[in-house]
């Protein structure tokens, strides 16, 4: 395992679309969280989980946006009824617990057009 | 709101001198703070941290400066090569956060003049 994996890496979509994008973390990680990165921005927080709970996900941007681990490796990050502003680079990332490293992938680039 | 900002966008340097990018930030409560590289096409990577009771961390060819009292912190980055070249982040922790709690800078573009 060399590092934290999203996929795919590159996704166009036509606006009203869902989309689904999938992260695989590092194996001993039991952290996972997913970030937002518009051009020319820093990553922005949106979720993240431990194991298989989501602690957090009031910063979710709407509720067309869901995110799940279900059995504490792999997530996937959901977006219904894409709209032209979503387009951005989304960012996985994940840490053990205790650690304020955190470890990303190199991200999925949705486009809506 | 509070935020971490970068007072460049863009910096340009030629290959063999230092560079300096440096970051304000406004929470004075956080503890921690993490410089992060981006190459084009890929996810922001970790270079070096430091806590909030220090003000200077060194690593390879890279130190860290942080001022409290103006709430300031910077990179340093000796003998620049090429592949320096990158969107550099700073980021801060709140107390008691961990990795969730991180929050980014808007970046400064390093470019690495030949």
């Amino acid at each position: 395992d060399t590092g934290v994996s999203q996929n795919p890496r590159h996704k166009i979509t036509k606006r009203g679309q869902n989309v689904t994008f999938r992260c695989d973390p590092i194996s001993e990680h039991n952290r996972l969280y997913w970030y937002r990165q518009t051009l020319g921005q820093g990553p922005e927080f949106l979720t993240y989980f431990q194991n298989e709970a989501q602690l957090e996900k009031s910063r979710l941007l709407s509720d067309r946006f869901s995110a799940e681990r279900p059995k504490g490796s792999f997530s996937t990050l959901e977006i219904q009824r894409t709209e032209q502003g979503d387009s951005a680079m989304y960012l996985c990332a994940s840490s053990r617990q205790f650690d304020t490293e955190a470890f990303f992938g190199q991200g999925t680039r949705l486009t809506v057009v | 709101g509070e935020s971490v900002g970068l007072h460049l966008p863009t910096l340009s340097v030629q290959e063999g001198d230092n560079s300096i990018i440096n970051c304000a930030y406004s929470n004075s409560a956080s503890d921690y703070f993490i410089w992060y590289k981006q190459e084009s096409g890929k996810g922001p990577q970790f270079i070096i941290d430091i806590r909030s009771n220090m003000d200077k961390r060194q690593g390879q060819r890279v130190t860290v400066l942080l001022n409290k009292t103006v709430k300031h912190l910077s990179l340093q980055i000796a003998a620049t090569q090429p592949g320096d070249s990158a969107v550099y982040f700073c980021a801060e922790i709140p107390p008691g956060g961990g990795a969730d709690g991180l929050t980014f800078g808007k970046g400064t573009h390093l470019i690495i003049q030949p």
